[in-house]
């Protein structure tokens, strides 16, 4: 079986621009959710989307926002890019949303906002 | 979201059993544990997760305390490639995974 795939590795952006990052969740997993991980800290959590609908959310402004495909796969969206928002952010697919079920984890896509 | 406490760090050497500890006193009845490690430049890795009984997988062991409010993870016999920042988290029902800063693990050849 697959694992969790992320694209793009890296990505440099300017402030004020908009950034997409896609994920393509292990196969048989109907629930997503993004981290984002600034340098020395854990993951912070985003959101996570269950079978196409977002399932609950961190403390995060609305300008990060995402979406569920059919397939599963998914995308997060930062608008009005911050130098802040610089990190590395990883997305996590699971079987289902109960806590008896581990995520697995994809190595990331490293933003860099200049 | 339930809180859980770590060691910042902890050391081992090489091809010896570590055990490390988590507290988490305020755990609920249905929060389940887990534990996640993070490997230099990756992404976390799923460990092992348990309930109220010890679980063993063939990455480690997950000992649980009576009252549930600490547990232990335990790697039988530490290698380099365990080097890593160890997560112990608290999951409830659909919530997610809420990770706090973890234990840094050096294993010394």
């Amino acid at each position: 079986e697959t694992g969790v795939t992320q694209s793009p590795t890296h990505l440099i952006k300017t402030r004020g621009q908009q950034v997409t990052l896609r994920c393509s969740s292990q196969s048989g997993h109907n629930t997503v959710s993004w981290y984002q991980q600034a340098l020395g800290q854990g993951p912070q959590f985003i959101f996570q989307y269950y079978r196409e609908e977002e399932n609950g959310r961190g403390n995060f402004p609305p300008r990060f926002s995402g979406l569920q495909f059919p397939n599963y796969s998914s995308e997060l969206n930062v608008n009005a890019l911050e130098l802040d928002d610089s990190a590395l952010y990883l997305c996590a697919s699971s079987f289902e949303t109960g806590s008896n079920y581990g995520y697995t984890f994809g190595s990331g896509t490293r933003l860099t906002v200049v | 979201d339930a809180k859980t406490t770590q060691p910042n760090s902890m050391e081992s050497n090489e091809e010896e059993p570590v055990h490390l500890p988590c507290n988490h006193s305020t755990i609920s009845g249905t929060d389940y544990i887990h534990w996640y490690r993070q490997l230099p430049s990756q992404g976390p890795e799923y460990v092992i997760h348990g309930l109220t009984s010890n679980v063993n997988n063939r990455m480690a062991s997950l000992a649980i305390a009576e009252d549930r409010k600490s547990s232990t993870l335990i790697l039988h016999r530490a290698t380099l490639r365990d080097a890593a920042v160890y997560y112990c988290i608290l999951k409830t029902g659909a919530n997610n995974l809420f990770f706090g800063t973890g234990t840094r693990l050096t294993v010394i050849p």
